[in-house]
């Protein structure tokens, strides 16, 4: 399958303070990357779809001011959490979907806000 | 609203024996089915996809589509124990988003 990294795999942080996650495709070319969240014993939730050079699409309930998604290349998404708060403590995970219909997963960043 | 519904378990299941996990789904659309694994702390690892009904086999699991029924399921034959994780049922209707079921956890009992 195909490989999708992410940094950092964990980061702790000040509650108020703004933490950046990154999510790259090694060896494929990601036309739309998905950044999902997954609290403890929950299944994965969907934020944001996010298409190389255009603005993302925000699920719904989900801030789009707080959560800032840039895709800047068909390898590269980062997903800012700004103003964290310890409610925002999860495990944020990214997904690079290529032409062939598969979603890979990156390995996740947990995230705790203190 | 589309809806994934999995059995979460926990399904015990004997070293040797088959896992036989379940997932229905609310739209009659969908076009692409997949079955992910995630151990604990770790993100989720694709397993299988299936796209047609009946049978798709790939080592010790088969996957088994009906979409009459809209029903899917993944069979594990020969269970071990670095099997037991939780799995995650997932299904795309026309776009490119996938809706995840709950998860079923998994235990293989040595």
């Amino acid at each position: 399958g195909a490989v999708v990294s992410q940094h950092p795999s964990w980061v702790i942080c000040k509650s108020g303070t703004s933490v950046k996650i990154e999510c790259r495709s090694l060896d494929f070319q990601a036309t739309t990357m998905f950044w999902y969240r997954q609290f403890p014993k929950q299944s994965l939730m969907l934020m944001a779809t996010s298409n190389e050079g255009s603005k993302a699409t925000y699920e719904q309930g989900v801030e789009k001011d707080k959560f800032l998604i840039n895709h800047a290349s068909l390898t590269l998404s980062t997903l800012t959490v700004t103003s964290a708060h310890p409610e925002d403590s999860s495990f944020y995970i990214c997904s690079g979907h290529r032409s062939t219909d598969t979603q890979y997963f990156g390995p996740g960043t947990r995230l705790t806000v203190l | 609203q589309k809806e994934v519904e999995q059995n979460s378990g926990p399904l015990s299941v004997p070293e040797g024996a088959i896992a036989s996990l379940n997932c229905t789904y609310s739209d009659r659309v969908s076009q692409s089915f997949f079955w992910y694994r995630q151990y604990s702390g770790k993100s989720p690892e694709l397993i299988m996809s299936i796209y047609s009904n009946g049978d798709k086999e790939d080592g010790r699991f088969t996957a088994q589509l009906n979409k009459a029924s809209q029903y899917v399921s993944l069979l594990i034959r020969d269970s071990q124990p670095s099997d037991s994780a939780t799995y995650l049922c997932a299904v795309r209707s026309g776009n490119e988003k996938l809706t995840f079921g709950t998860g079923t956890r998994l235990t293989i009992i040595p």
